[in-house]
Parts: C-alpha cells; sequence; structure tokens
C-alpha cells in the first residue's frame, strides 16, 4: 500500500540552527511528493512540492529533493527562525482517480531564541 | 492564487443539532474537493472526496448519512454534520483540487474549522 513515515517530533531548535527533517514513503506507481506546514490555529498550507524524481522542491528556505532510490522526500532548511516554529506534514499523491493525499503523522517543530 | 476559504471558522452548538460547514475555491474551479478531520496533536484523517454534481466517495468508517456532503458548483462544497455529538467534536478542514493548468496534483486547503458540540 501507500504510505508516509515521518520522524517523530517534537523537533526542539535554537534559532539559526539547521533542521531535518525525515520523510519516507512507500507507493505503487510514480508520486508526487508535498511539504505542508500548519501554523498555530490555522489549516494546512504547501510549502513545496516535487513530482518526479530527482526534483527539489523549494520555498522560504526550506528545500526537499526527491529521492527515488531512497523512496525519501527529508525537508531541510539551513537557519531556522522561531517564526518557523509548526508542525509540518510530509504526504504524498498517486496519479490518476482522485489524487487522494496521503500524511504522514506529522513532526512538530518548536524553536526557541 | 489558490485561496480557500472556510465558513464559519469556529462553531458552538448543542447536542442533536446539525450544523453547515462551506468550503469554497475563491480563485480557481475545483471539480474534487476533500473533507479532512483532524484530531488534537494527530494527523489528518481523510473522510471524504467530493466530486461537483455527484455523490461523495466516503472512506472507510465515515458515516455518509452522519457526514453529509454536497458538491453543487466547481466553487463550493459543503459538509454537514447531522444531529452532533460531543464526540463529533474536531477540526474540519477542506481541501480543493484546481482544474485544468494549476497543477491538478496539488490540493490547497481551507483555514479549517473548529466544531465543538456541547
Amino acid at each position: 500500500g501507500n504510505s508516509v513515515t515521518q520522524m517523530e517530533g517534537p523537533v526542539t531548535l535554537s534559532e539559526e540552527a539547521f533542521l531535518t527533517i525525515n520523510c519516507t514513503y512507500t507507493a505503487t506507481g510514480y508520486p508526487s511528493l508535498f511539504w505542508y506546514v500548519q501554523y498555530p490555529g490555522e489549516g494546512l498550507q504547501l510549502l513545496l512540492k516535487a513530482t518526479k524524481a530527482d526534483d527539489k522542491g523549494s520555498n522560504k528556505g526550506f528545500e526537499a529533493t526527491y529521492r527515488k532510490e531512497t523512496t525519501s522526500f527529508h525537508l531541510e532548511k539551513g537557519s531556522v527562525q522561531v517564526s518557523d516554529s509548526a508542525v509540518y506534514f510530509c504526504a504524498l499523491t498517486i496519479s490518476g482517480g482522485y489524487n487522494k493525499l496521503i500524511f504522514g503523522a506529522g513532526t512538530r517543530l518548536a524553536v526557541h531564541p | 492564487g489558490a485561496v480557500v476559504s472556510q465558513h464559519p471558522s469556529r462553531v458552538i452548538c448543542k447536542s442533536g443539532t446539525s450544523v453547515k460547514i462551506e468550503c469554497r475555491s475563491l480563485d480557481f474551479q475545483a471539480t474534487t474537493m476533500f473533507w479532512y478531520r483532524q484530531f488534537p496533536k494527530k494527523s489528518l484523517m481523510l473522510m471524504a472526496t467530493s466530486n461537483e454534481g455527484s455523490k461523495a466517495t466516503y472512506e472507510q468508517g465515515v458515516e455518509k448519512d452522519k457526514f453529509l456532503i454536497n458538491h453543487a458548483s466547481l466553487t463550493l462544497s459543503t459538509l454537514t454534520v447531522t444531529s452532533a455529538h460531543p464526540e463529533d467534536s474536531s477540526f474540519y478542514i477542506c481541501s480543493a483540487r484546481a482544474t485544468g493548468g494549476m497543477g491538478t496534483d496539488t490540493q490547497y486547503f481551507g483555514p479549517g474549522t473548529r466544531l465543538t458540540v456541547l
């Protein structure tokens, strides 16, 4: 079946630290991969995406590379800010049908000054 | 672009009443909308997939008679929680998948509706 596994949180970092949130997937076919972010009290926002192997998605200093050989899509940021504190969800869709999103469990990030 | 709104953002109701939540795509047409439920500190659980002009497809374990979904147009889907009970209290989130050239594999999410049933 199709599934997404994320590293468990919470992840606690100091401002300007390097961030990695691991995400691996299992999928039949050729998935598109996404990172969504949910700030406190808000809905999900698309952070970045990649639709094929070796694609790199990037936005707001975050980036993730679609690695087919390791079935991974790890999220990275070189220098986090307090305002990056949120819950991050890795997700995939399989082309065809209704493109249902399959989410990982989410990783809570807390950044301290 | 790609803005999805939900109304209301918060609702408190008495047990036994019905509550309607609206989801609108404001600047694009969405043939498909999705309804999710999110429990505290948990991931999103897909409840149903809604296609314009046809019946919704519900995920296993979701009661279709309790969670009525109507997708009347390419920009509006509604979720009605019928005869709500305290265990229905949750954060309900909709998303919309764009048609045409906006990237049809991307879902855009509404801000969510916090339902509290007393």
